[in-house]
């Protein structure tokens, strides 16, 4: 089946230090792969994609690269502000079903940025 | 723009009553999915509704059923609650290009069942 396993958190860092959360995934074929964030009180976000093998998502200076030979898919930033304290959600959208998306999610990790 | 907006944004029943929730949404979509967050776990997918139709559906049972209307919005509709259906229900809406799409979601609506 489909299933998608992140690190436990939270990771806690100080402003401007390396992010990184792990994300593995287990999925028949090849399927796309997201990190959505969800700030507290509001729904999903979807910060970045990547839908073949060793496409480089980035957004907001997220960066994460689609590794088919490992099944991965690892959030990082080089510099983290208190503003991206949130929780991530790695995801993925089985492939061969591009006119239906079910997402599925990992647990999430929640991340706390201390000034 | 208004983007993907759910009602009620809160909700409390008790065991054994039905609950519906509502969804519209995002401008230009047509495609509306549903999941259930349970408290610090992932969102789990429901269902999902193209063309007034559902076309697949999660691991869940038929308690909980759906609609989508003309208008492209949609409802979620649980039945016989349980207490373990208190989670927060979050709603999606994409347009249907053949492609990946981005799935917009909305803020949810918490349903605690007592």
């Amino acid at each position: 089946g489909n299933s998608v396993t992140q690190m436990e958190g939270p990771v806690t860092l100080s402003e401007e230090a390396f992010l990184t959360i792990n994300c593995t995934y287990t999925a028949t074929g090849y399927p796309s792969l997201f990190w959505y964030v969800q700030y507290p009180g509001e729904g999903l976000q979807l910060l970045l994609k990547a839908t073949k093998a060793d496409d480089k998502g980035s957004n907001k200076g997220f960066e994460a690269t689609y590794r088919k030979e490992t099944t991965s898919f690892h959030l990082e930033k080089g510099s983290v502000q208190v503003s991206d304290s949130a929780v991530y959600f790695c995801a993925l959208s089985p492939k061969g079903n591009t006119g239906f998306q079910k997402l599925v999610f990992g647990t999430g990790t929640r991340l706390l940025v201390s000034p | 723009d208004a983007g993907v907006t759910q009602s009620p944004t809160h909700l409390i029943k008790t065991r054994g009553q039905q609950v519906t929730l509502r969804c519209s949404p995002k401008s230009g979509h047509d495609t509306v999915s549903w999941y259930q967050q349970a408290l610090g776990q992932g969102p789990q997918f429901i269902f999902q509704y193209y063309e007034e139709e559902e076309r697949q559906r999660g691991n869940f049972p038929d308690r909980f059923s759906g609609h989508q209307f003309p208008n492209y919005s949609s409802e979620l509709n649980v039945n016989a609650l349980l207490l373990g259906d208190s989670a927060l229900y979050l709603c999606a809406s994409s347009f249907n290009s053949g492609r990946v799409n981005e799935q917009f979601f909305g803020p949810g609506t918490r349903l605690t069942v007592l």
